[in-house]
């Protein structure tokens, strides 16, 4: 079975700071991946970056980096440089065979 | 361009009728997904099929039925012993492989009166 808890219900960013979204996950899969999704007010969930298990560098996809901790099975979202459009519920989702299972959200709003 | 369209965007029914949304993708994907979203929720699973003429159910599966005839296409019914159907139904393909990556169309508002 997978699970993902992401703690923080809503966060506040000033526009141009860095934020860290939390995701913690438990799995009996040996291998698999984790997965970022931004949803705007639009719905559609958008693929922002992945990590793999076995991967030893931690991804990163221009102002996005997955801050990977397998020891502590946590797999936090950074942003940088945050910007007006980043608004949105960002889910932490884990994948392993045929399933992905996804995480409640987190809703960040960034202020001017 | 590639991707996975969902119409309508918005689809609103009677109580009682059966409804169909429509899920394409030129991807050339394997996996095909439902998930359901209510508001303040996360993406709980309805359906999946990994291959064509085949598929398993989710987590809700209850008051729903796919078909998988097609590559392409995995269409979801929502029938009337759904008992609560209002929400936002999003479908995604994955081409598989160990992790899964999952792409999403944009999704359909389902408003059930």
């Amino acid at each position: 079975a997978q699970k993902i808890t992401q703690t923080q219900p809503g966060m506040f960013v000033q526009e141009k700071e860095a934020v860290t979204l939390d995701c913690t996950y438990d799995t009996s899969d040996p291998s698999y991946g984790l997965f970022w999704y931004k949803q705007p007010s639009s719905g559609e969930m958008i693929f922002l970056i992945y990590q793999g298990s076995y991967d030893q560098q931690n991804a990163t996809e221009g102002r996005y980096s997955l801050n990977f901790q397998k020891a502590r099975k946590s797999a936090n979202l950074v942003i940088s440089a945050s910007q007006l459009g980043d608004s949105a519920m960002y889910f932490c989702a884990i994948g392993g065979y045929q399933k992905v299972t996804f995480g409640i959200g987190t809703k960040l709003q960034v202020i001017p | 361009d590639g991707g996975i369209t969902q119409s309508p965007k918005y689809l609103f029914r009677k109580e009682g009728q059966n409804v169909t949304l429509s899920c394409e993708q030129n991807l050339n994907h394997d996996a095909m997904y439902w998930y359901r979203q209510d508001p303040g929720q996360g993406l709980r699973l309805i359906y999946y099929s990994q291959i064509v003429n085949d598929f398993q159910k989710g987590d809700i599966a209850e008051g729903y039925s796919v078909s998988r005839e097609k590559k392409e296409s995995f269409p979801l019914t929502v029938t009337s012993a759904q008992k609560n159907p209002t929400a936002f139904y999003l479908c995604a393909s994955s081409g598989g492989g160990t992790y899964n990556e999952q792409f999403f169309g944009p999704g359909t508002r389902l408003t059930v009166l």
